[in-house]
């Protein structure tokens, strides 16, 4: 079946514009998982979502970053004002969501984001 | 806070000899334990995990990895190595008693295979 997919691929902005990023998770996949890569790192966390709720925001670096998922299946990543900083490969994964966290997370192949 | 440790940026072996990629974990309690696979442009693929049971854990394309909870270490194996398998892995882990929450990744090994 389908995997989880990220839209744009790649994305070139300019300092200080908006951007928005897309991920369609697994069809019922309940959690959703926003991660950060960074060259030379592993993926960071940035938030996790349990259907359409934020279950953990803490990995958001500031309040430039937010995250929406108002029907629980696709869900979208907003950066405003964007710095140099905030270029990366941000990384979308969803899994079941299974009590007590036994399941793996499938990752999408990521957005590059390139900020100018 | 939980953490993992790569403890090599690199690994080189040659095709057909067996390779290891290391990792060692911290958590407060008991550990699922993760590998995942990051092939250039594409997204992170699963290998396997450790949740509980056999400490040696076997996965997709004939890897595996052994559990081994007095060095909390979650080594990541292959008895003969393919030049396909050059590609940079990812160790990940997860506290028991956080329930369904993030994973927190090491840095990465890049693993070069050399006919």
């Amino acid at each position: 079946g389908a995997g989880v997919s990220q839209t744009p691929s790649n994305k070139v902005t300019e300092k200080g514009k908006y951007v928005e990023l897309r991920c369609d998770p697994i069809s019922g996949h309940t959690a959703l998982y926003w991660y950060r890569q960074s060259l030379g790192q592993g993926p960071e966390f940035l938030i996790y979502f349990q259907g359409t709720g934020a279950a953990d925001d803490s990995g958001l670096p500031n309040d430039r970053f937010f995250a929406v998922r108002p029907e629980g299946s696709v869900s979208t990543l907003k950066i405003q004002r964007t710095e140099r900083g905030d270029s990366a490969v941000y990384l979308c994964a969803s899994s079941p969501g299974l009590a007590g966290g036994i399941d793996e997370q499938f990752f999408g192949p990521g957005t590059r984001l390139t900020v100018l | 806070a939980q953490s993992v440790a790569q403890p090599e940026d690199q690994v080189n072996v040659a095709e057909g000899n067996p390779l290891t990629v290391k990792c060692t974990y911290s958590v407060s309690g008991n550990p699922y334990l993760f590998w995942y696979v990051q092939y250039p442009n594409r997204g992170l693929q699963f290998l396997l995990k450790y949740i509980t049971g056999d400490n040696l854990v076997k996965g997709s394309y004939g890897f595996e990895a052994e559990f081994n909870k007095s060095q909390t270490s979650f080594h990541l194996k292959k008895p003969s190595a393919l030049v396909s398998d050059s590609a940079l892995y990812f160790c990940a882990v997860r506290d028991f008693f956080s329930g369904n929450t993030p994973l927190v990744f090491g840095k990465g090994t890049r693993l070069s295979v050399i006919a």
